[in-house]
């Protein structure tokens, strides 16, 4: 049962124009919402995240977007660079697990940005 | 400024063999975990532990078994090898605070590429 699902395994963009990429959630309890982005021979790293009580979240060229009724989350990034091109998984925790600071972690969904 | 390390980076074992992999933080982390990470699966929790001389299971624990005699270590063996057990292994740790936001992140080592032939 995957309750984190990223349903595009990939992505393609222009440089300079906007990448999203989608997460699609079962668990209504999941409350903290985050992207890690994870290059070639390298472990993932924090990229940006959400709380459930906010429904949009900026970093920059990053936003991360929530929709609880939809239980959908989007990362844009704008404008999209190649140095972006990368692995991105969305990853969710409840709050049943915020004492041990466990994480869901969808598929991933690869991004390459073209020059 | 190290973080999180993982030892070996690459592993070739044979059917029955064994071997631990070494995870090692230096952020004082209560929590650290192992992941393994398949194509098209994600990353997936082995084991975890919320502290020093503690270990729970995750979601893909069978084959799998973990200690955590020191804070800042974290080891996972693996008894007899499968080629089942081909993957990248990802240690993660993360701190205890009141931050619920920042208690979340969980900060990786660079993996662990092992083939059982």
């Amino acid at each position: 049962d995957q309750q984190v699902k990223q349903n595009s395994p990939s992505l393609s963009v222009q440089e300079g124009r906007i990448s999203i990429l989608n997460c699609d959630y079962t668990n209504s309890m999941f409350d903290y919402f985050l992207w890690y982005k994870k290059y070639p021979a390298e472990g993932p790293t924090f990229l940006i995240s959400i709380s459930s009580i906010k429904d949009k979240n900026e970093d920059g060229r990053f936003t991360v977007f929530l929709n609880k009724s939809a239980k959908h989350l989007s990362l844009h990034i704008v404008p999209s660079q190649p140095g972006d091109s990368a692995v991105y998984f969305c990853a969710a925790s409840g709050a049943r697990s915020s004492n041990t600071g466990k994480l869901i972690f969808g598929q991933g969904t690869t991004l390459q940005v073209k020059p | 400024n190290a973080g999180v390390t993982q030892t070996p980076k690459f592993r070739v074992l044979k059917t029955g063999q064994s071997m631990t992999l070494l995870c090692a933080q230096d952020m004082n982390h209560e929590y650290m975990y192992w992941y393994r990470q398949d194509p098209g699966m994600g990353l997936r929790l082995i084991h975890y532990s919320v502290g020093e001389g503690t270990t729970a299971k995750g979601e893909v624990p069978d084959g799998y078994n973990v200690s955590r005699l020191k804070k800042q270590n974290f080891l996972l063996g693996l008894e007899s090898a499968a080629p089942s057990q081909t993957s990248v292994y990802f240690c993660a740790s993360s701190y205890l605070g009141t931050d619920q936001l920042a208690k979340n992140i969980q900060y990786f080592g660079a993996g662990t590429r092992l083939s059982v032939l």
